[in-house]
């Protein structure tokens, strides 16, 4: 079965830097999305894209992030001058379409340390 | 109110028995709304979709009611593989076509041998 892989799984970065955390969607799939999961928290929404923009952000998604699809196959959440904050599970996730009971695929996800 | 509100549990069930989860959600137009598992550390994945008429996956039935805006998830014959955290996840669509996906907190299961 096709899956969104994530990478790296595991991300230490000190505070201030920047970090780029990648995804491969699923191939056939045309929306992608960024979610992060705060240890003991919710899963809250990041960012949408398709058709290579953003079409939904949180305000979660400031200008500290920003997210790119460089080539047909990756889809990347950069964060510049991270934060203790930051800290957190990235979750990468595709679905064909957002009609009718299209779900959303999720990655593995990339747990982020900021030190 | 929350946007998704489930609650949190835990519940520790015993092998064997029916256990059922409530989800309210506070957005009327919301359209499709979906329960997911996670364990722990791990990514969400989707256990059903949840249909209006409400609908059947073997040992799990979902249900939805519009009117009163609330889900829920019945698990029968529980199993130890069953113990995990359910989200209830909503989706609403706007106008523009944009789309966002709330989650709840889930709920916390552990099944007991």
């Amino acid at each position: 079965e096709p899956e969104v892989t994530q990478t790296p799984s595991h991300q230490v970065t000190q505070m201030g830097q920047e970090v780029i955390l990648r995804c491969v969607p699923i191939s056939n799939h045309l929306y992608f999305y960024w979610y992060r999961q705060i240890l003991g928290q919710k899963v809250e929404f990041l960012v949408s894209f398709y058709n290579n923009e953003i079409s939904e952000k949180s305000e979660i998604f400031d200008d500290q992030f920003s997210v790119e699809r460089p080539d047909g196959s990756n889809f990347t959440l950069k964060i510049r001058s991270t934060k203790l904050e930051d800290s957190a599970m990235y979750f990468c996730a595709s679905s064909e379409g957002t009609w009718g009971h299209q779900p959303q695929h999720f990655g593995d996800g990339t747990r982020l340390s900021i030190l | 109110r929350k946007e998704v509100e489930q609650d949190p549990g835990p519940f520790n069930v015993p092998e064997g028995a029916t256990v059922a989860f409530n989800c309210t959600y506070s957005n009327s137009a919301s359209q499709s709304f979906f329960w997911y598992r996670q364990d722990c550390r791990k990514e969400p994945k989707l256990l059903m979709s949840v249909y209006s008429s409400g609908n059947e996956d073997g040992r799990f039935t979902a249900q939805l009611n519009r009117a009163s805006q609330y889900i829920s998830l019945l698990i029968r014959d529980s199993k130890l593989s069953d113990s995990a955290t359910y989200l209830c996840v909503v989706r609403y669509i706007s106008n523009s076509g944009n789309e966002k996906l709330t989650f709840g907190t889930g709920t916390r299961l552990t099944i007991i041998p």
